[in-house]
């Protein structure tokens, strides 16, 4: 079993339109992550979820909207894509608390091309 | 704010050389450090992490990384590479504060040739 799970893993869209990514994992971790990767293999923390609270928010446009509907699933949903939108996303989870906190298990990630 | 910093930006090794890449990081409070490996096509990996005790830490696939508190620093190091090792590898760091996430280096990509 993938223990955090991302879909779609690739993701070819026009700019202007709306596409949605989501990640679930079946750790029985408390927090979620999203991260982008640019062409550069850059990795920038987007948002955070603990326990399907927002408790990070990065400076991220607002086009960007995380939705937790349960602790084990944080999907992210882009507005209006744009050229600059292309990148991989992973996504990430972790315990907050015990020995395994802070370390992230990152999904296959989804890479997403606006044309 | 936290930052991490990764001085080599690209790494070119011959197989059985030894590897060492430099990690620092910026934050004046207790921290966590990490190695992630993401090999290509790949999603990311730990390789190992340091949270408190001793501050050589071994991890997987024969890496090693050194937490040098008064240098704020944390070097990855390998004595032998093998081809296989090729890949990304990022430094992060977290601090102990609530509300903070892990922050990566810029990664430093090894290319180890056979």
């Amino acid at each position: 079993d993938t223990a955090v799970s991302q879909t779609p893993k690739y993701l070819v869209t026009q700019m202007g339109n709306d596409k949605s990514i989501k990640c679930e994992q079946n750790l029985g971790h408390d927090t979620m992550y999203w991260y982008k990767q640019d062409s550069k293999k850059f990795l920038k923390i987007m948002f955070s979820y603990n326990n399907k609270e927002l408790i990070i928010n990065e400076t991220v446009p607002n086009r960007f909207s995380p939705k937790s509907p349960d602790k084990a699933h944080l999907n992210l949903h882009i507005n209006s894509l744009e050229l600059g939108d292309s990148a991989v996303y992973f996504c990430a989870s972790s315990h907050t608390g015990g020995s395994g906190a802070n370390v992230l298990t990152f999904g296959a990630g989804s890479r997403l091309t606006v044309l | 704010a936290q930052s991490v910093s990764q001085h080599n930006h690209h790494v070119i090794l011959s197989e059985a050389a030894s590897l060492e890449l430099g990690c620092n990081y910026s934050y004046g409070g207790t921290v966590n450090l990490f190695w992630y490996v993401q090999y290509p096509g790949q999603h990311l990996q730990l390789l190992l992490k340091y949270f408190s005790g001793d501050p050589l830490v071994k991890g997987i696939k024969g890496f090693e990384a050194e937490f040098i508190k008064s240098k704020f620093s944390f070097n990855l190091r390998k004595p032998s590479v093998q081809w296989s090792d090729t890949a990304e590898y990022f430094c992060a760091v977290i601090s102990n504060q609530a509300g903070t996430a892990l922050i990566f280096g810029k990664g430093t990509t090894l290319s180890v040739s056979s």
